[in-house]
This record gives structure tokens, sequence and C-alpha cells, in this order.
């Protein structure tokens, strides 16, 4: 069982379309952190969250830690075919660093 | 800069072989981490270090070993492959990292693709 549960496991849109993907866990988190992983590559860092119910933007992508700092979001808008990948997220605290097992989005020209 | 490196980038090993894994960055970061990708179970951390001379076991550390003579390198020995050893293995750095309650963003190698027969 994974600490982290992402969802959903795949998704698949048209360009355009808005989507959002989530990462919820039954365990509090010091900070969280989003990343994005094309295939054959290390993942690469969008975003880290730290205080409950934060917001951050990052052009499209909206994320948000939730209140009790246990689950997250990643929101994008009018979705381009440039956004396909894996997107995982991360959680840590002091003794540990635990990801989840990702969303595959792929997103249609 | 070449970030961090890896190398092999694919390796094939016999069941009971043993090798190393190699992992090298250039940006003069304290902390070092291994992490195993399996599908559908995201990455696990192996064995991270904060600092030359200093290592800690993550979440799956059995089966492997390592150690943190320099800085700038810290390697990954299996010294009995077992074919629940295929994965893809990830070197990630940051200048600090979440044992010190630091958000530093984490730079991820590219990875060696092990297979174990």
């Amino acid at each position: 069982t994974q600490l982290l549960e992402q969802s959903p496991q795949f998704l698949s849109i048209q360009e355009g379309e808005n989507l959002t993907v989530y990462c919820n866990s039954s365990s509090v988190f010091s900070s969280l952190q989003w990343y994005r992983q094309e295939p054959g590559e290390g993942p690469v860092l969008l975003v880290t969250v730290v205080t409950g119910g934060e917001v951050k933007k990052l052009k499209r992508l909206t994320f948000q830690f939730g209140d009790a700092r246990k689950d997250s979001s990643l929101h994008i808008t009018a979705a381009q075919p440039g956004d396909t990948g894996l997107y995982l997220c991360a959680g840590a605290n002091p003794d540990d660093m635990r990801f989840g097992a990702g969303t595959r989005l792929t997103v249609k020209p | 800069n070449a970030g961090v490196t890896q190398t092999p980038k694919f390796q094939v090993l016999k069941t009971g072989q043993s090798m190393t894994l190699q992992c090298a960055q250039d940006m003069n970061h304290e902390y070092m981490s291994w992490y195993r990708q399996d599908p559908g179970m995201g990455l696990r951390l192996i064995h991270y270090s904060v600092g030359a001379g200093i290592t800690d076991q993550g979440e799956v550390p059995n089966g492997y070993n390592v150690s943190r003579s320099t800085t700038e390198d810290f390697p990954l020995r299996l010294l009995s492959a077992a074919p629940s050893q295929t994965s893809v293995y990830f070197c990630a750095s940051s200048s600090r990292g979440w044992a010190s309650g630091a958000t530093d963003t984490q730079y991820f190698g590219p990875g060696t693709r092990l297979t174990v027969l």
C-alpha cells in the first residue's frame, strides 16, 4: 500500500481541456513536492508547498496543499501536448521522503 | 555544470553477481540519495547521505550498500544481485534535504536501467 495515493492513475484528454490530479495520504507531511517525469529521464521538480492551505501558481499549473497537510492537488488549465508526462507527488518529513506512484497524463493535439 | 551524472545507463546482471552503480554531482550539494522506480510503485528511497562520511537507510535498503567518501560521489553497491532488484535506479542531490526540514530542489540524474536475470 502506497503512503501517498495518486489519482487518477492514467488520464488522456484533448488539448485545451482542464484537469485536476490528486495526491492523498493519511499522514501529515512537513512539505509536499510535485515533479514531472518524461520517458527515459529523471523527475524534474515543479513546485514545493509547505504551509497548510497554500496555493501556488506556475503559469497554467495551480498547486494546492490541504489544510491538514495530508493531501494536495495539481490543476492544469488549457492543457497542451507539452504537458504530457508522469506527474509525481512526494511528501517529506525529517526522517522520510515518500513518492506516490504517479498520474500518467497524455494530452492529444 | 553537468549536474547529476549516472553510469552505466543500462546493465544486465546474472543472479548473484555484484556491481556498483556510479553517481556524481558537480553542484557541491551536501545531500545525495538513491531511489528505485518500479511500475506502479513510484520512487522508493534506498539510502541517502547528508554529507561526506554520513549515510542512512531509506524505505528499501536491503540488498544495497552505500558509502560517501567525497561530497561529489555516492556509489550504490549490489553485493549479490537478485531478480527482485530489476528496476530503474535514480540518484539525486540537493543543497540541503528533508532531514534538516529544508525544501531545496532535488536534482535527479538520468537513471540506470538494471535487469537481473
